[in-house]
């Protein structure tokens, strides 16, 4: 069974860095394919997605966010960690990780989607 | 960057009619990279569809997908209290992943 769990900071003071860590379970991170992201929701509005990193160390980033976000991985301690700098009242929300499956076989990318959720951590930005 | 639409804002229906939600992108994607996620009050995503058709794990044979090219669409044939939700659809055709801006079913 997979399993996910986001922690961090529940309050910054605007300017700081944010680290956020996921702890997962029933998964390696080591295993082709496999990948972890980070998708964020403000109050109230939609799913923004972050950064994503796989099995072999790709990472990917929002364009928007790219600047100010980190991806890491520790597949010995099975977490992954995000940072994101420069923190902004206007990035208060709650800030998800996600498992998901992303791999090619020969010439053919399959993608799974993002299938297992962790429960969100809240992050409020305020001085 | 693909840009997905969704459509309507809201729905109003009432248990055990059709909802039929539709996502629209900027950019034409392969069916294989559209997915759709269901979300309640206080909860995390849950995915519902990969594929554009293929069902999740668990996921109820009353949720449908379909669709190509730029237009995709959820169908769920008759909802049940716990189908009222906020529905997302989300593309990884082509980077960066990104989400529709969510449809709410609601209770007419």
């Amino acid at each position: 069974q997979i399993t996910l769990k986001e922690s961090g900071p529940t309050l910054v003071k605007p300017t700081q860095t944010l680290t956020l860590t996921c702890t997962f379970s029933g998964f390696s991170l080591s295993t082709s394919g496999v990948a972890v992201g980070w998708i964020r929701q403000p109050p109230g509005k939609a799913l923004e997605w972050l950064a994503l990193i796989y099995w072999n160390d790709d990472e990917r980033y929002s364009p928007s966010l790219e600047s100010r976000l980190t991806i890491t991985k520790d597949t010995s301690k099975n977490q992954v960690v995000l940072t994101m700098t420069n923190m902004d009242p206007v990035d208060t929300g709650t800030y998800y990780c996600a498992h998901s499956l992303d791999f090619w076989s020969g010439y053919d990318r399959y993608y799974y989607g993002l299938d297992v959720w962790g429960q969100g951590t809240t992050v409020t930005v305020s001085s | 960057e693909n840009v997905l639409t969704q459509s309507p804002d809201t729905l109003s229906l009432s248990p055990g009619e059709r909802a039929t939600l539709s996502c629209r992108a900027s950019q034409s994607i392969n069916s294989r990279f559209l997915a759709w996620y269901q979300q309640k009050p206080g909860q995390a995503p849950r995915l519902l569809i990969y594929g554009t058709s293929s069902r999740a794990t668990g996921i109820p044979d009353r949720f449908s997908g379909s669709g190509s090219g730029t237009d995709f669409t959820l169908t769920i044939t008759r909802l049940e209290p716990e189908d009222f939700a906020v529905y997302y659809c989300q593309q990884y055709g082509s980077s960066p992943l990104t989400f529709g801006p969510g449809t709410k079913v609601d209770i007419k």
